[in-house]
């Protein structure tokens, strides 16, 4: 089956600590996303990549950092500089290009403790 | 800049009655896409419809329809006869051709609950 998986499902870090989320797709996308949700509110874009070794910043990149080495795969690193870390975090996929729908992981759920 | 409004934050109704969640966007681009999500309790974002903006035909898909106005920069999303499977959060959104990288703006959701 084609799709998007994030793991894990929930993630508990201690303050201070950095942490990687991991997306991956089968889905022959060139593009992928990173967006958080916080609860009551809508979704912010972190970061996004249209192709391998390249990525540009999303509205709210301070405190994540991300690597696109492989076209399947997109990990999202929460350095200990995001002030504010705990929230749901989803990745997504899409054909290149402004027409296309972007399609969903069941996302990561981050709490800081 | 690009913007999406969604001004029912909550919405609930009884099974079987008909609900429309509105959605009002903001954009300077003549040509630009809208897009209604599904989040249902487990958290992923499922899609449901795309329009762009040469089209203003309303288009209905089972219990679901969709009416997009330019003349009011609204594009609302009705389900008739609602079911308590229908309960989610709703987002919709919007890209547009100056949108490097596909980037779709979100408005802030509608969380619909039907009640049995």
């Amino acid at each position: 089956d084609g799709g998007i998986t994030q793991s894990p499902k929930y993630l508990f870090r201690k303050e201070g600590q950095n942490v990687t989320l991991s997306c991956e797709q089968n889905l022959n996308h060139d593009a992928m996303y990173w967006y958080r949700q916080d609860p009551g509110q809508g979704l912010r874009l972190i970061y996004y990549s249209q192709i391998v070794n390249d990525f540009q910043k999303g509205d709210i990149a301070e405190g994540y950092s991300v690597s696109r080495e492989k076209k399947e795969s997109f990990p999202l690193t929460v350095t200990s500089a995001q002030k504010n870390p705990t929230a749901f975090y989803l990745c997504a996929s899409s054909i290149a290009g402004t027409t296309n729908e972007q399609f969903f992981g069941p996302g990561t759920r981050l709490t800081v403790l | 800049a690009q913007k999406v409004t969604q001004a029912q934050t909550e919405i609930s109704v009884v099974e079987k009655e008909d609900v429309t969640l509105d959605c009002v966007y903001e954009t300077r681009d003549t040509t630009y896409y809208l897009f209604w999500y599904k989040q249902p309790p487990s958290g992923e974002l499922v899609f449901l419809i795309r329009r762009n903006s040469f089209d203003e035909q309303n288009e209905i898909s089972g219990r679901y329809s969709w009416n997009f106005q330019k003349s009011t920069s609204s594009f609302n999303f009705t389900i008739t006869a609602s079911q308590v499977v229908d309960s989610a959060v709703y987002f919709c959104a919007l890209s547009g051709p100056n949108n490097a990288g596909n980037m779709l703006t979100f408005g802030g959701g509608t969380r619909l609950m039907v009640k049995p």
